[in-house]
Formats: C-alpha cells, sequence, structure tokens
C-alpha cells in the first residue's frame, strides 16, 4: 500500500516551544518534501531531502529544519515556533526528482501556535 | 524563479458540463506540470500531468493542454460529476521543484 503517513495530524504549541513533525513513506521513494499550506498562496516548499542526510533549502527555509537519517523518514523541525508558522504542513515524497515522476502526499499536519 | 498563476480561484460548473482551469507560468525551462486534487480535509492527489515534448493528454475525463509559446497550460474536467468538487492545483517546474498555484475551488451543481 503506497502511502506517506504523517504524525500527528493536528497540533497546538505555545510560542517559544519546539515542534516536531514527523513524516515516513513506505515507498523507498529517494526524494521526500515538506511544504507549507496557507490560504490563496498554494502551497510553498520549505526542504528537499535527495536521500539519506542530503537536505536542501526550498523557497521559505527561515525558521525550519528538517533531519533524513532513514529514507523513509524525513522530519520537519521547528525550534522556538512563531505565532506565522500557524499552517498545514505537507510531508511528499517522490521516487525521483529528477525523472519527474509523481508526488504523493500525505494528508497533512495542521500546527496551530499560540 | 519561476512563479506559477491560477487564474481562477472559485469555478462553479452545473453536472455534466465542462470545467476549464488555466494555469500560466515564467520560467521557459520548467519542463513538467502537474495537477493535484485535494479534498476536503486531505492531502493533495495527482490527478494527471504532462511534459513539455507534447502538447496534449487525455485520461479519461481529464484533458490538460500546454502551450510553450504563451507559457499556459490548462485542465479540462468533461462531462463534470459531483465527485469532480474539491480544489484543484497546477503546478509547473521539473529537475526536483515545482512551484503550485493557489489553487482552483471548484464546485459542480447538482
Amino acid at each position: 500500500d503506497m502511502k506517506v503517513t504523517q504524525m500527528p495530524r493536528y497540533l497546538i504549541k505555545r510560542m517559544g516551544e519546539n515542534v516536531l513533525l514527523e513524516c515516513g513513506q513506505d515507498m523507498s521513494h529517494e526524494t521526500m518534501y515538506w511544504y507549507r499550506q496557507d490560504p490563496g498562496l498554494g502551497l510553498q516548499l520549505i526542504y528537499i531531502s535527495y536521500d539519506v542526510d542530503s537536505n536542501s533549502e526550498g523557497d521559505i527555509p527561515k525558521g525550519y529544519r528538517v533531519s533524513r537519517k532513514k529514507r523513509e523518514h524525513f522530519s520537519l523541525i521547528l525550534d522556538s515556533a512563531k505565532t506565522n508558522q500557524t499552517s498545514v504542513y505537507f510531508c511528499a515524497s517522490s521516487l525521483s526528482g529528477t525523472l519527474n515522476t509523481e508526488v504523493f502526499f500525505g494528508k497533512g499536519t495542521r500546527l496551530t501556535v499560540v | 524563479g519561476e512563479k506559477v498563476e491560477q487564474h481562477e480561484s472559485t469555478l462553479s460548473v452545473r453536472e455534466g458540463d465542462s470545467a476549464v482551469i488555466n494555469c500560466t507560468y515564467t520560467d521557459t525551462a520548467s519542463s513538467y506540470f502537474p495537477w493535484y486534487k485535494q479534498e476536503a480535509g486531505k492531502g493533495l492527489h495527482f490527478v494527471i500531468d504532462i511534459r513539455s515534448n507534447v502538447d496534449r493528454k487525455q485520461s479519461q475525463r481529464l484533458i490538460v493542454l500546454l502551450d510553450k509559446k504563451a507559457k499556459r497550460f490548462s485542465l479540462h474536467i468533461t462531462a463534470t460529476q459531483p465527485e469532480d468538487s474539491a480544489i484543484y492545483f497546477c503546478a509547473a517546474g521539473g529537475n526536483y521543484k515545482y512551484v503550485f498555484g493557489a489553487g482552483t475551488r471548484l464546485k459542480v451543481i447538482a
């Protein structure tokens, strides 16, 4: 069953707290992504991971970092969360970014920073 | 960098009619143009894509057209059904990076 799984689905954090969003995929995909979705803005790319320990900033990396120690697992970390990081975060994966293959998305994590 | 504009923010059609969603992009180097569907409370689900070496692709009721000269691509949904109601996102890019449009909320009225 081809799946991208995100945990947790909903999260409320206070400003200044650390946040860990987890993502897993069962397809042995090389490439994984973190996006955030805000109303009227579509999806904005935060980070790309090409494979284990091979990560690259996307378009809006400020305030975020990532970790990929296993091919099937990609984490997004917010150190000292800010209210403007309230958003829906999507993890995604694809077989290989260079082949322009289908990108599979998780169901999203709705993060509220108060 | 690439910018993608999705022209219709909302679109209402009667069941059985066709729906057309239009997108434009800026980077002539973009070579891959996927479309995604998002139903309420869910993630994005791939529906169809087109590569820059063709100008038309069809998958059942979905047709994608690509005009590289005008840097424009469009999704046509024919014989719409209520289950087509969702938010549709276009994207442009290639080689790892895709830029998404802001989304079109399609409502199919029975």
